[in-house]
């Protein structure tokens, strides 16, 4: 049963270009996380996606950042016009179930996608 | 915004040592969890606390949820290099999102 995919693992783009970055759940998985580490800190939540609906994006910045879940394939986190500060790793986690806390469903997260903005 | 302290921030030991870290937060958690992340890869759940005063064993770790539920620690008895990494608590507060703490940087000395 394999994990959860990102691709790709590593992305290097100029200042002004766009960034796209996959991910694929879990077989059975349809709740899709995105998360930012910047480096020598936490994770911090970005969005939340269900099958074609953003559930959740009070983590996202309010410009530039995009995050979509198609019914057909990968969830995409869609960074235009890069900038330095948006270098960092970004990891994308999915669950079984709708999680609210305090139950036994968790998220599974993927090997990250690093992004390096020259 | 919720808000989670972890302490140490880094430390190093050596092999054979006991060690405890320790994760706090000013608001309840619906549940605790425990990852560990190795450089280059996504974080790895160890263990999941629900109910205040939880006493979780796994191998040598020991987690511990605090009766009020919002605190938390790790203990690693007789650490070994295989323990190396960053461990990271997150926590629920009654959402979908997980909040992460800081993070404490583990190295164990051979």
């Amino acid at each position: 049963n394999a994990g959860v995919m990102q691709n790709p693992r590593h992305l290097v783009r100029r200042r002004g270009q766009e960034a796209r970055l996959r991910c694929s759940p879990m077989k059975g998985h349809s709740h899709v996380y995105w998360y930012r580490q910047l480096p020598e800190e936490g994770l911090k939540f970005m969005v939340y996606l269900q099958k074609e609906n953003i559930i959740d994006e009070s983590g996202m910045p309010k410009e530039r950042f995009s995050a979509e879940f198609p019914k057909e394939g990968p969830s995409i986190l869609r960074i235009q016009q890069v900038v330095r500060g948006d270098s960092a790793a970004y990891f994308c986690a999915s669950s079984r179930l709708r999680l609210a806390g305090g139950g036994t469903d968790t998220q599974y997260f993927g090997p990250g996608t690093r992004l390096t903005v020259l | 915004t919720q808000l989670l302290e972890q302490s140490p921030q880094f430390l190093s030991i050596q092999e054979g040592e006991n060690l405890t870290v320790y994760c706090n937060s000013s608001s309840v958690f619906s549940s605790l969890q425990w990852y560990r992340q190795e450089p280059g890869e996504g974080p790895v759940l160890l263990v999941t606390v629900v109910t205040g005063g939880e006493v979780k064993k796994l191998k040598r770790l020991t987690f511990q949820f605090g009766d009020a539920r919002k605190d938390s620690s790790l203990h690693i008895t007789a650490a070994q290099p295989g323990d190396t990494g960053l461990y990271l608590c997150a926590g629920y507060f009654g959402n979908e999102k997980l909040t992460f703490g800081t993070g404490t940087r583990l190295t164990i000395i051979p």
